[in-house]
């Protein structure tokens, strides 16, 4: 079974710091993992996905983020916040061999200070 | 290119009665998936139609059925509606292939309120 913890159900930080969002995943097979990110009354957009390439992945308006095997973790990193990133960030996780579901995590939701 | 578009995006129904949510699908995907968003929380997988079938299920009880369309369309029913069926409902089509990488892309919802 997979299922994926974010740690922190709100996180703040000025504008123009560092944004890190913890995601910790826990899977039985390969997985594939997401970040989605939902503005106010909005769906879902995908910012980034993890697929077994490259451990470092570029998304969305300067957001990328990081698989470790070891560490079971896909941490969502930014390095100058905007505030435009104010938003609710979920770290979701499905199984590499069948993505024929995915999983979400609580969410966590970024406030940005002027 | 269209986007997932779903209706109604707002409604109020009491305790008992049935619903029926709907979705169009993004031009060209044929998977759609169905999820539910309670307030303050991540959304929680419902159930997922490939080519007309389902194709997945998570844990919601039988009052909570679906359907897809030769059109890639879909619904959702909700039979005997409870005050915790209070939730944003999200409406996700996938590009072809239940295989893929499951990539999702999402409507803006049906916000259900259950008095």
């Amino acid at each position: 079974a997979q299922s994926v913890t974010q740690l922190g159900s709100h996180v703040s930080v000025s504008e123009g710091a560092l944004v890190l969002l913890r995601c910790n995943y826990s899977s039985s097979v390969p997985p594939y993992l997401f970040w989605y990110v939902q503005y106010p009354n909005q769906g879902l957009q995908l910012l980034l996905k993890y697929t077994s390439a490259a451990t470092l992945v570029k998304g969305i308006n300067g957001f990328e983020a990081e698989f470790k095997k070891s560490e079971t973790s896909f941490h969502l990193t930014k390095p100058s916040a905007h505030m435009s990133d104010a938003a609710e960030y979920f770290c979701a996780v499905s199984p590499y061999s069948s993505a024929s579901k995915i999983i979400f995590g609580s969410g966590t939701r970024l406030s940005i200070r002027p | 290119e269209t986007g997932v578009t779903q209706s109604p995006t707002h409604l109020i129904k009491t305790r008992g009665q049935q619903v029926t949510l709907r979705c169009s699908s993004q031009s060209g995907h044929n998977t759609v998936s169905w999820y539910q968003q309670a307030l303050g929380q991540g959304p929680q997988f419902i159930f997922q139609y490939y080519r007309e079938e389902e194709n997945g299920r998570g844990n919601f009880p039988p009052r909570f059925s679906g359907l897809q369309f030769p059109n890639y369309s879909s619904e959702l029913n909700v039979n005997a509606l409870e005050l915790d069926d209070s939730a944003l409902y999200l409406c996700a089509s996938s590009l072809p292939g239940a295989g893929g990488t499951g990539e999702l892309f999402f409507g803006e919802g049906s916000r259900l309120t259950v008095l």
